[in-house]
């Protein structure tokens, strides 16, 4: 089976653009996980849903992150304008309904904003 | 405000020597703790997991001990071997209903000399 697919791998992009990262979970999985990881900060959770529904946005840095997760196979998340500040690695998890806690990342995507 | 806190941010063992990591938190409602693994490049993966309700869980060479009074959970590895090598992250989080949010700690990288 495939795992959790991330794209793009990696993004350069200027400062004020526009960025879209995107995520394919696990087939079957319900739930979908967002995360962050910096060296100073670690990794951090930005949102996360349940059957497409966002249950808990309270890590999402500003407005100027969104994501959305139209149906069970597809899921973004939008900066919209990056900052400098927003370079990390951005993962995305999924976890099957049936498997309590354990998730399943995918492998990331490694984002730098000159 | 950092829920688990981990350490040692890193570690040096020789090949075939132990290695432990701990984590220590301090909500205690907290009724999962599994500890994750992540090579260089690749999204964190399951390594071993365990509940509030056992003081220690063993697979192969990984053992996860846990002590509820102190708040403290940790992982040995026995045997290290160089394959060892990689960032170990312990979390845990509070489960009932649709709440599957992980709370993780900073990290520690290991290495493994051979």
């Amino acid at each position: 089976d495939a795992g959790v697919i991330q794209s793009p791998r990696h993004e350069v992009t200027e400062m004020g653009q526009e960025v879209t990262l995107r995520c394919k979970p696990i087939s079957g999985h319900n739930s979908l996980f967002w995360y962050r990881q910096t060296m100073m900060r670690g990794l951090e959770l930005l949102i996360y849903f349940n059957n497409n529904v966002p249950i808990d946005d309270s890590g999402m840095p500003e407005d100027r992150f969104s994501a959305k997760m139209p149906n069970a196979s597809f899921s973004t998340l939008k900066i919209q304008p990056s900052e400098p500040r927003d370079s990390a690695v951005y993962f995305c998890a999924s976890r099957h309904r049936d498997r309590d806690y354990e998730q399943y990342f995918g492998p990331g995507t490694r984002l730098t904003v000159t | 405000q950092q829920q688990v806190k981990q350490s040692p941010q890193s570690l040096i063992v020789q090949k075939g020597g132990i290695s432990i990591i701990n984590c220590a938190y301090e909500n205690t409602a907290f009724d999962y703790f599994p500890w994750y693994q992540q090579f260089p490049g690749k999204g964190p993966a399951l390594l071993i997991a365990i509940r509030p309700d056992v003081s220690e869980k063993k697979e192969g060479r990984f053992t996860i001990s846990f002590n509820k009074s102190a708040k403290q959970f940790s992982l040995h590895i026995m045997d290290s071997q160089p394959g060892d090598s990689a960032t170990y992250f312990c979390a845990a989080t509070v489960g009932g209903g649709s709440n599957y949010k992980l709370t993780f700690g900073k990290g520690t990288l290991l290495t493994v000399n051979p």
